[in-house]
C-alpha cells in the first residue's frame, strides 16, 4: 500500500514570496490533515478535511494560509505571503475516517525555509 | 499553555536495557493517547495507543502505561535496540481527531 506522498520535500524562499505544498493521501482515506512542525516542537494541526469539506481550521492563519482539497483526494496548502516564522516542516497525514480512534498516517513532510 | 508535555528532550540507554519515555497532560477531557516514532527526514509513524478505559497496552517490545489520576503516561521499550533510536512523540486528544502533540523525546540506544 502506497503511503502519503508530499512534494516538494524541501523549499527555500524569500519572505513575502508565495509557496504551495502538495499532498496525496493514502487511497481511500477520507480524512486529511495538515500540520506545522516548528523546530523543537511537536506537530500542530493547521487544518483537517473530511472528504472535500473542512472540519477544523481554527489554527490556520487565514490571512496568509489557505488550503483546499478538491474532489476529496489530494490537497494543496498555500502560504502567501510567507514570513520568517513560517519556517517549519509541513506534514500531511491521512486516516480512514473522522473518528479519533484511528491512527494517522504521515507523509515525509516538506521542509520550508523562509529567508 | 502546553497541554501535553514531554519534559525530557533526550534519553540515552544501553542496548538491551529498558527505555522509559514519559508524557504528562493537563486536560482531563483527553481520553485517547498515542505514541509516534520519527526518524530524521521522515514523517512520524504510529507506534501504540491507549484509551482511558485501560491502564496498560502492550505490543511486542512496546508497552504504554496510563495513570489517569496523575495525568501521566509512559512508554516502555524492552529490550531497547539500536534501531529504536528516534524521536518519540506522545499525542493526546478527547477521542476526536484533534490530537495535541508533545515536543518529543530523542532516544539514543547505545550499542
Amino acid at each position: 500500500e502506497a503511503g502519503v506522498a508530499q512534494s516538494p520535500r524541501y523549499k527555500i524562499i524569500e519572505k513575502r514570496q508565495s509557496v504551495a505544498f502538495w499532498c496525496n493521501p493514502i487511497s481511500g482515506h477520507a480524512t486529511l490533515y495538515w500540520y506545522q512542525q516548528i523546530l523543537g516542537q511537536g506537530p500542530k494541526l493547521l487544518i483537517q478535511f473530511q472528504n472535500n469539506g473542512v472540519v477544523d481550521d481554527s489554527q490556520l492563519p487565514k490571512d496568509r494560509f489557505s488550503a483546499e482539497r478538491l474532489k476529496g483526494v489530494d490537497s494543496t496548502l498555500k502560504i502567501q505571503p510567507a514570513k520568517l516564522e513560517d519556517s517549519a516542516v509541513y506534514l500531511c497525514a491521512s486516516s480512514p475516517g473522522l473518528a479519533g480512534y484511528n491512527e494517522q498516517f504521515f507523509g515525509p513532510g516538506t521542509r520550508l525555509t523562509v529567508l | 499553555d502546553q497541554q501535553v508535555k514531554q519534559n525530557s528532550p533526550s534519553l540515552s540507554v544501553q542496548e538491551g536495557r529498558i527505555s522509559i519515555l514519559n508524557c504528562d497532560y493537563t486536560n482531563s477531557m483527553f481520553d485517547y493517547f498515542l505514541w509516534y516514532k520519527k526518524y530524521p527526514a521522515e514523517g512520524p509513524t504510529f507506534l501504540i495507543s491507549i484509551s482511558s478505559i485501560k491502564d496498560k497496552n502492550e505490543d511486542g517490545r512496546f508497552t504504554v502505561f496510563l495513570n489517569k489520576s496523575a495525568k501521566h503516561l509512559s512508554l516502555h521499550i524492552v529490550p531497547s535496540q539500536p534501531g529504536d533510536s528516534a524521536v518519540y512523540f506522545c499525542a493526546a486528544g478527547p477521542g476526536t481527531y484533534k490530537y495535541i502533540f508533545g515536543t518529543g523525546t530523542r532516544l539514543k540506544v547505545l550499542a
